[in-house]
């Protein structure tokens, strides 16, 4: 399969644990994106990231949230201490490099907060 | 005021209509537009991209966006039962790294 890979599909975190997102980009992309899709919202950016760089990061929030990209590895989405307010879908997607306009889509992996 | 504003619907036509899904937008930043697919519980997936107004067709799928009116449409003919989902309009400025989503027109074709 070579489209955007996300793991776990679903995760269940009791408040105050860490929830860990991971993704791999499609083959031939070095640019990955981080969406949140919480229920009955679209899709809101949160993150860019590049290999070794965080392009863009106005859309995470300010705290608890963080995000990277190695140069081996996945992509990974980190919240620390999550909350009820965390469930969502989140959701990697990947372009290639001046590519943005033709971004795919991951299958998104769902917290669900307990 | 949101950026991107789509009606979510619900819509239910019968199989074989001409199905009209709409996005409006306040921003005339945006120069990209695109239009996603999202089946329940999966990822969006990208089915149309155009930059220039006017009129895209792939298959039985026509994208259609007017700058002057800040408003976008995808138009799907003969529908089939595997097009009921989740449609997304999505946008892109020039220069930017950010998708802006509607919330999505969710489909129901009926056999």
């Amino acid at each position: 399969n070579a489209g955007v890979m996300q793991n776990p599909r679903h995760l269940v975190r009791r408040r105050g644990q860490e929830a860990r997102l991971r993704c791999s980009p499609m083959k031939g992309h070095s640019h990955v994106y981080w969406y949140r899709q919480l229920p009955e919202e679209g899709l809101k950016f949160m993150v860019y990231l590049q290999k070794e760089n965080i392009i863009d990061e106005s859309g995470m929030p300010k705290e608890r949230f963080s995000a990277e990209f190695p140069k081996e590895g996945p992509s990974i989405l980190r919240i620390q201490q999550v909350v009820r307010g965390d469930s969502a879908a989140y959701f990697c997607a990947s372009s290639p490099p001046g590519g943005q306009n033709t971004i795919y889509f991951g299958e998104g992996s769902w917290l669900t907060v307990v | 005021q949101k950026e991107v504003e789509q009606d979510p619907g619900p819509l239910s036509v019968p199989e074989g209509a001409i199905v009209s899904l709409n996005c409006t937008y306040s921003n005339s930043a945006f120069q990209y537009f695109m239009w996603y697919r999202q089946y329940s519980r999966k990822g969006p997936e990208l089915l149309m991209y155009t930059y220039s107004s006017g009129n895209k067709e792939d298959g039985r799928f026509t994208a259609q966006v007017d700058k002057s009116s800040k408003y976008i449409s995808l138009f799907i003919r003969d529908s089939q039962p595997s097009d009921s989902a989740t449609y997304l309009c999505a946008m892109l400025k020039t220069g930017a790294n950010n998708l802006f989503f509607g919330t999505g027109t969710r489909l129901t074709v009926i056999p």
